[in-house]
């Protein structure tokens, strides 16, 4: 069972607009979520995270909001770079179990035309 | 710091053989993790050490599978009798958690692409 889903397998938007990734999650042991780029054959790279407490968490062009009760958080890229296209995870922590181990969705590709 | 470096970036190997792969984490980061991600997936947890000690391994991980972390530096991960099915990338990361530190945020290295043929 997937617990953490991306059902955007795809993204484009234009230069300089704004981006919105989508995440959604069924269980509700994850306290902390965390979003990642990925270049092909490249690692993913930590782009930013929140943990359950907050709604919002804003790191320069980045912005993750949260919304717990639906069980959703989206990623947010204003203004959106033709370097920003890369594939997108969403990855999540879950308190209950381990407490180190991220939960990955299967990944959003967002291209970025100039 | 130079962050997650892994080798070799691809192995190419026959089905049967053995192939051993080498992670190298950020030097002051006390957790390793092992994933694998395979086409239009995302990473899978496999194992992860604190320090030396291997505290999980994921059902993922089937007897073939065996990981060390001598000393709490580098890592290895060894595949045995090696299956088409094996075939993926294999990444690396590692986190810190020093004083003030949650060490939720993991930094990943390349990975490793396995070929089995």
């Amino acid at each position: 069972d997937q617990q953490v889903k991306q059902n955007s397998p795809s993204l484009s938007v234009q230069e300089g607009r704004i981006s919105i990734l989508n995440c959604d999650y069924t269980n509700s042991m994850f306290d902390y979520f965390l979003w990642y780029k990925k270049y092909p054959a490249e690692g993913p790279t930590f782009l930013i995270s929140i943990s359950s407490i907050k709604d919002k968490n804003e790191d320069g062009r980045f912005t993750v909001f949260l919304n717990k009760s639906a069980k959703h958080l989206s990623l947010h890229i204003v203004p959106s770079q033709p370097g920003d296209s890369a594939v997108y995870f969403c990855a999540a922590r879950d308190s209950g179990g381990s407490n180190y181990k991220l939960t990955f969705g299967k990944g959003t590709l967002l291209t970025v035309n100039p | 710091d130079t962050g997650v470096s892994q080798d070799p970036r691809h192995k190419i190997t026959k089905r049967g053989q053995n192939v051993t792969f080498r992670c190298d984490p950020i030097s002051e980061h006390n957790r390793l993790y092992w994933y694998r991600q395979t086409l239009g997936q995302g990473p899978e947890f496999l194992t992860y050490f604190q320090n030396e000690a291997q505290l999980e391994k994921s059902r993922l991980l089937s007897d073939r599978f065996s990981a060390e972390r001598p000393k709490g530096s580098f890592s290895t991960l060894e595949i045995q009798r090696t299956e088409q099915g094996d075939s993926a990338m294999y990444l690396c990361a590692s986190s810190n958690s020093g004083t003030g530190r949650l060490g939720y945020e993991q930094y990943f290295g390349p990975g490793t692409r396995l070929t089995v043929t």
